[in-house]
């Protein structure tokens, strides 16, 4: 069965400083990987994905991630944060048969001014 | 704009009673997705569509749950005989036809059960 973990429930970090959210997954095969961006009252956006080729990837918003098969791990990270980037952030694998995604749990992005 | 669309965006209902949710994907979109969010975790699947076929059903999707998506354009999620642990946000999502096809997701329904 495949899983999503998000070790972090809660980030706190200073405008200007830089981010790295983790995310485990199990999943056995190839996996397809998504990191989504949520914010209060809002609907998921799709920050950035993976699915095959070059292991780093790059999103909106300055974000980007790097899979690591050997760590099944796919964590998202942003050079310098702005406070509009306050939200709660998941991690999302793809079921390639049937296309449903199982979700972590989010990590919720508190930025100190 | 054409983005997914939920209808209501929240609903407040007492317990025992029936509520029905609509959801109308992108136009294009052939599959379509319902997920149920509760506070402070991820999105939980519920079921999918490709065109107007339920394909699969996840094993939360008690018998009060139903879904339908008559046409293959918008669903409808309705649920019977409503219990406080139904009280959630529930997403509807849509993507192009294949199972790897980025999926886009609408506002959301935010049900409250008193």
């Amino acid at each position: 069965a495949q899983s999503v973990t998000q070790p972090d429930i809660h980030i706190t970090v200073s405008e200007g400083a830089s981010l790295e959210l983790r995310c485990n997954y199990s999943y056995g095969a190839t996996p397809y990987l998504f990191w989504y961006v949520q914010s209060p009252g809002q609907g998921l956006q799709l920050l950035l994905k993976y699915f095959s080729g070059d292991t780093l990837v790059q999103g909106i918003k300055g974000f980007e991630a790097e899979f690591k098969r050997s760590q099944s791990s796919f964590n998202l990270r942003k050079p310098s944060v702005h406070w509009s980037d306050a939200a709660e952030y998941f991690c999302a694998v793809v079921n390639t048969n049937a296309g449903k995604s199982t979700f972590g749990d989010g990590t919720t992005l508190t930025v100190k001014p | 704009d054409t983005g997914v669309s939920q209808d209501p965006r929240h609903k407040i209902t007492k317990r025992g009673q029936n509520v029905t949710f609509r959801c109308d994907p992108i136009s294009e979109h052939n599959r379509l997705y319902w997920y149920r969010q509760t506070l402070g975790q991820g999105p939980e699947f519920l079921t999918y569509f490709q065109n107007e076929a339920q394909l699969e059903k996840s094993r939360l999707l008690s018998d009060r749950f139903s879904a339908e998506r008559p046409k293959g354009s918008f669903s409808t999620l309705e649920i019977q005989r409503t219990e406080q642990g139904d009280s959630a946000m529930y997403l509807c999502a849509s993507s192009l036809s294949g199972a790897t096809d980025t999926q886009y997701f609408g506002p959301g329904t935010r049900l409250t059960v008193l």
